[in-house]
């Protein structure tokens, strides 16, 4: 069975700071790793994932993520928070290879202060 | 236009009454997801679909049923809705080895 953590519902950051969102996941199975972004009233949109190769992924925006095996996480991280990234943030693990039956954290509100 | 379509977008409704959910698509995945978001609990699995003939069931099946009418529909109905089920629901889809592509949701409220 799969299962996300992420540390911290809310994170505050000013503008032009780093972004750090924490999370842990556990997984009997080689993961395939997601973060999603949740903007007001909208979709999940995906920021970026990793199944397999390089352990640092980029996606969009300029967020990118590292998978460490060895701690069992994959922090989402950011050089420069902009005011556009205020939003709700989603881990996500699902099991390697089959079914994209994801499991997902219970989400970090990320506010940006000018 | 959008790839996954939810409708209706909103909707209120009163305990014991039937309600339907339904998703179309046109991304041509033949994976289709039924997940509820609830406040501090992230997203959790209703129902998935590999296709038309395959039905599962996820984390929270109960109280709820699904109908795949077609690779492009997939639909959720709780029979008799109670308030508890009052959410954010969302419809996803996806090939194998693809992130799932999420719907624009369907907030709602049973009073």
């Amino acid at each position: 069975a799969q299962s996300v953590t992420q540390l911290g519902s809310h994170v505050s950051v000013s503008e032009g700071a780093l972004v750090l969102l924490r999370c842990n996941y556990s997984s009997s199975v080689p993961p395939y790793l997601f973060w999603y972004v949740q903007y007001p009233n909208q979709g999940l949109q995906l920021l970026l994932k990793y199944t397999t190769g390089a352990t640092l992924v980029k996606g969009i925006n300029g967020f990118e993520a590292e998978f460490k095996k060895s701690e069992t996480s994959f922090h989402l991280t950011k050089p420069s928070a902009h005011m556009s990234d205020a939003a709700e943030y989603f881990c996500a693990v699902s099991a390697s290879g089959g079914a994209q039956k994801l499991v997902f954290g219970q989400g970090t509100r990320l506010t940006i202060n000018p | 236009d959008a790839d996954v379509t939810q409708t209706p977008r909103n909707r209120i409704t009163k305990t014991g009454k039937r309600i339907m959910l339904e998703c179309s698509q046109t991304k041509g995945h033949d994976r289709m997801y039924w997940y509820r978001q609830d406040p501090g609990l992230g997203l959790r699995l209703i129902y998935y679909s590999f296709d038309v003939k395959d039905i599962n069931k996820g984390e929270i099946s109960d109280g709820y049923s699904v109908s795949r009418q077609a690779q492009a529909k997939f639909s959720l109905s709780l029979e008799s809705a109670i308030p508890n089920q009052t959410a954010l629901y969302f419809c996803a889809t996806s090939v194998q080895g693809t992130a799932p592509f999420f719907g624009q949701g369907t907030r709602l409220t049973v009073v």
